[in-house]
């Protein structure tokens, strides 16, 4: 079945550590992005891609990195100078990068700090 | 820059009553509209969206969204709700220019249909 996965769905972290947070799809999609979730906040752009070894910030990148060795491949590295990083995090792929093409999202990780 | 305003954090109705969730958006620029859902601890999945022509937009589910470009409104609307449709529903906007990646999502609407 074709789709987006994330692994894992419960990740703790504990003080100052760097975690990685994986995304991978079988869909053949170009784009790839990574949203942070906080309750009453709705979805909040961290970082995406358009193509195989080239990203962009999103309105939150600070305390993040990403890298797009394979298309299908999307991780994303929460670091210690993350602050804040308990949160609820989703991947999502799209064919191209516009609007029109629909966005499919991965089921979640839920990182939490201990 | 575009922004979405979903007025209501949390709606609560009865097993096969009609609901609307209400969607307002800002923007100086066309824009694309869509209406995503989520269940608990899970993705989201599209419900419908709006790129141009009629303004009347039906989804899956039952669903469906009317724009209305005077009052800058995207509202969703169900005229039967089921127990199952309880789940988080989020607007969102983007641009004609920039597209996908810059996707703007309202705050979510918690939906809780009841027996």
């Amino acid at each position: 079945d074709g789709g987006i996965t994330q692994s894992p769905k419960y990740l703790f972290r504990k003080e100052g550590q760097n975690v990685t947070l994986s995304c991978e799809q079988n869909l053949n999609h170009d784009a790839m992005y990574w949203y942070r979730q906080d309750p009453g906040q709705g979805l909040r752009l961290i970082y995406y891609s358009q193509i195989v070894n080239d990203f962009q910030k999103g309105d939150i990148a600070e305390g993040y990195s990403v890298s797009r060795e394979k298309k299908e491949s999307f991780p994303l590295t929460v670091t210690s100078a993350q602050k804040n990083p308990t949160a609820f995090y989703l991947c999502a792929s799209q064919s191209s990068g516009t609007a029109q093409a629909e966005a499919f999202f991965g089921q979640g990780t839920r990182l939490t700090v201990v | 820059a575009q922004s979405v305003t979903q007025l209501d954090s949390q709606v609560p109705v009865f097993e096969e009553a009609p609901v609307e969730l209400r969607c307002n958006y800002s923007s100086s620029v066309s824009v694309y509209l869509f209406w995503y859902v989520q269940y608990p601890n899970q993705g989201l999945q599209l419900l419908l969206k709006y790129l141009s022509g009629s303004t009347l937009v039906k989804g899956i589910n039952g669903f469906e969204a009317e724009f209305n470009k005077s009052q800058t409104s995207f509202h969703l609307r169900k005229p039967s709700v089921h127990i199952s449709d309880t789940a988080e529903y989020f607007c969102a906007v983007s641009d004609r220019i920039t597209g996908f990646q810059k996707l703007v999502f309202g705050t979510g609407t918690r939906l809780l249909v009841s027996p």
